[in-house]
C-alpha cells in the first residue's frame, strides 16, 4: 500500500492567516492527490482533486499543489468556518489510502 | 442532484458478518464510476476498503480483503458491503461514496455507524 503521511497532525491559527498541509507519498503517485475537508459528524467534503483542481462550489481560498511525492494544501485567508480535519487522500492505485488527517483549529 | 445513503443494522454481534446497502439516487450506477466504501472508526482517521464499478469488478484493502465483499445491483441502483468475522476493531462508521478514478469522492452518503459488540 502507498502511505500517506500528513503534516502537522494539528495546528492552530487565527481568522486571516494563510495556512498550509502537507501531505508526503510513500513514492510517486505523480499528481493523484486530493484533499478533503471532514466536520464533526458529517462526511468527509471533496476539496481539491488531482493535486490542483478545485471542486466545484468550494471556495477560492482553497487551493492544492504538488506532483509525485509532495503536495500541499493551502487556505489563503482563513475563515472561522474553515475549523475541521483535513485529509489527504492518493488516487494512484488501489487501495486509495488516507493520511491521517490534520486538525484545524480557529484561535 | 447525486445522493447516497448507507442502511444495515447498527449492532453486529463478534464473529458475525456485518451486511450494508447504499441506495444511490439521482445517478445511474449503470453510467460508469466507481462506487465505494470508506469507514471511520469512533475519533480516528478514514480507511478505504473497496470499491466496485458497474460492471461488477472490484478492488479490495489487502487488510480487509479476506473478509469483504462489495457488490452492486444495477436494478437497484444499490451497492453493499458484507464484512465476515468481525471485531471490535470494525466498529466504525461506514461511508459510501461515488469515486471517479484518479479523482477522489465526489459524492457521499451520511454515513452509518456499526457497533461490533455482543
Amino acid at each position: 500500500d502507498i502511505q500517506m503521511t500528513q503534516s502537522p497532525s494539528s495546528l492552530s491559527a487565527s481568522v486571516g492567516d494563510r495556512v498550509t498541509i502537507t501531505c508526503r507519498a510513500s513514492r510517486t503517485i505523480n499528481s493523484y492527490s486530493n484533499w478533503y475537508q471532514q466536520k464533526p459528524g458529517r462526511a468527509p467534503k471533496l476539496l481539491i482533486y488531482t493535486a490542483s483542481s478545485l471542486q466545484s462550489g468550494v471556495p477560492s481560498r482553497f487551493s492544492g499543489s504538488g506532483s509525485g511525492t509532495d503536495f500541499t494544501l493551502t487556505i489563503s485567508s482563513l475563515q472561522p468556518e474553515d475549523s475541521a480535519t483535513y485529509y489527504c487522500q492518493q488516487t494512484f492505485t488501489t487501495p486509495y489510502t488516507f493520511g491521517q488527517g490534520t486538525k484545524l483549529e480557529i484561535k | 442532484q447525486v445522493q447516497l445513503q448507507e442502511s444495515g443494522p447498527g449492532l453486529v454481534k463478534p464473529s458475525e458478518t456485518l451486511s450494508l446497502i447504499c441506495t444511490i439516487s439521482g445517478y445511474s450506477i449503470s453510467r460508469g464510476y466507481h462506487w465505494g466504501w470508506i469507514r471511520q472508526p469512533p475519533g480516528k482517521g478514514l480507511e478505504w476498503i473497496g470499491s466496485v464499478f458497474h460492471n461488477g469488478d472490484t478492488n479490495y484493502s489487502p487488510s480487509l480483503r479476506s473478509r469483504v465483499t462489495i457488490s452492486v445491483d444495477t436494478s437497484k441502483n444499490q451497492i453493499s458491503l458484507r464484512l465476515s468475522s468481525v471485531t471490535a476493531a470494525d466498529t466504525a462508521v461506514y461511508y459510501c461514496a461515488r469515486v471517479f478514478q484518479g479523482s477522489g469522492a465526489d459524492y457521499w452518503g451520511q454515513g452509518t455507524l456499526v457497533t461490533v459488540s455482543s
